[in-house]
Parts: structure tokens; sequence; C-alpha cells
């Protein structure tokens, strides 16, 4: 069992580049969220998706889409980046309450 | 506005001594409240306490919470050098199956030897 994996560990963007973070989840969880962490805050929701086809806007979600492809897979898509979306990004799956996380994707936008 | 509050923020000890961390907050839909650990990378889960006054314990650390006043306290006896990390709770809200976290700054735990 891997858990929650996430790619790429690392990315550097420039200003109005656009990528897609990857996650997935092998633990059969139908909820699945995506986080960002900034210096000194915990983390704040993004998205999440409490079931395959549905997504929700969470805490923070302007500049960013979701897509929720099937059961496993949560994708986090930035479609102009800013340098304000320089952050540690956790993507993490839940079936009830705990919410297990992924190792997290390190983004700077320069 | 829903509202998290960790206290202190950060904390130096020494090896053996006992820590107390403080979490307020005020939430609504309120259902269960968590606490994780988290060293260099991800999160890792702790506690869930959705009963007020039941001690919760693991080992050296032990969790209660007070529904009426809205706190939360985690514990850590004996610290040992490996308890160093960010300790963050989160209230956990919402209704139906899919409940949402919010996430207080969470309280950076230094242990020295």
């Amino acid at each position: 069992n891997a858990g929650v994996t996430q790619t790429p560990k690392f990315q550097v963007l420039k200003t109005g580049q656009s990528m897609t973070l990857q996650c997935a989840q092998d633990m059969n969880h139908n909820s699945m969220y995506w986080y960002r962490q900034d210096p000194g805050m915990g983390l704040r929701l993004i998205y999440y998706s409490a079931s395959e086809g549905t997504t929700d806007k969470g805490e923070v979600p302007n500049g960013y889409n979701v897509s929720r492809l099937n059961k496993r897979e949560f994708s986090l898509r930035l479609e102009s980046a800013a340098p304000s979306q320089t952050s540690v990004y956790f993507c993490a799956s839940s079936e009830e309450v705990s919410q297990y996380f992924g190792p997290g994707t390190r983004l700077t936008v320069t | 506005e829903d509202k998290v509050v960790q206290s202190p923020l950060s904390l130096v000890v020494h090896e053996g001594d006992t820590v107390t961390l403080n979490c307020s907050y005020e939430v609504t839909n309120f259902r269960s409240l968590l606490w994780y650990k988290q060293e260099k990378k991800a999160p890792t889960f702790l506690f869930m306490l959705t009963s007020s006054g039941i001690e919760k314990k693991s080992g050296r650390l032990s969790s209660i919470l007070d529904k009426k006043e809205l706190f939360s306290i985690l514990n850590i006896t004996a610290t040992q050098t490996g308890d160093s990390a960010v300790y963050l709770c989160a209230p956990l809200h919402g209704s139906g199956n899919t409940g949402k976290l919010i996430f207080g700054q969470g309280t950076t735990l230094q242990v020295k030897p």
C-alpha cells in the first residue's frame, strides 16, 4: 500500500505558466482534498471531492481548478501561475474522518 | 468566521520535560477535533476527539477536549528529541459524509538533548 502519492515532488514555474499536480490514493477512499501550506500557517483547503464526480470549493480556491478523474485520482491545475501560489501543496484522502496526507509538492513561481 | 488558535506558537524544552499544547476553536457545525504531527513532510494523524472530557492516550501523548469551553490540549510527557515537530490542531466541521478540517497555525516544538 503506497497510501497517498503526489507528483511531482518539486516544481519551479514562471509567472503565467500552467501545470497540473497529480494525486492518487490506493486506500479506496471516497473523499479527497487539496491543501496549501505557507510558512507559519496551517494548511488551508483549496478544493475537495466528496466522491467520484463531485468537487467543491474550499477556503482558498481562486486561481485553481480540480478534476476528480476517478475514485483514485484527484488533480489540481494552475492555469496561469502567480508568485502568490508559491507554496507546499498537500493532497489528502479520507473514508470517514481521519485524513491521510501525501508527501507534498513544493512549488515555486518566479 | 471559523477560527482556530494554537498556543504557544513555538516551544523549546529539554528531553524529559512535559509540555502542554493548547488549541482553542470557534467553528460552525463542529463534529470532532483532530491532532496531527508534522515533521519534515506530511502531517500524520495522532488523535481524534469527539466527546468532552474523555482523555485519549497513546504512549506518552494524551489529549482531551472541552466542547463547552471550545478548547483542546495535547500533553507530551517525558519528551524525546523525536518529538520535535509541528503539532497541528484541526476541528472537523460540516454535515454529510465529508467533513472539512480547519487547521490552526501549529505549535513548533523543539526538544533539545
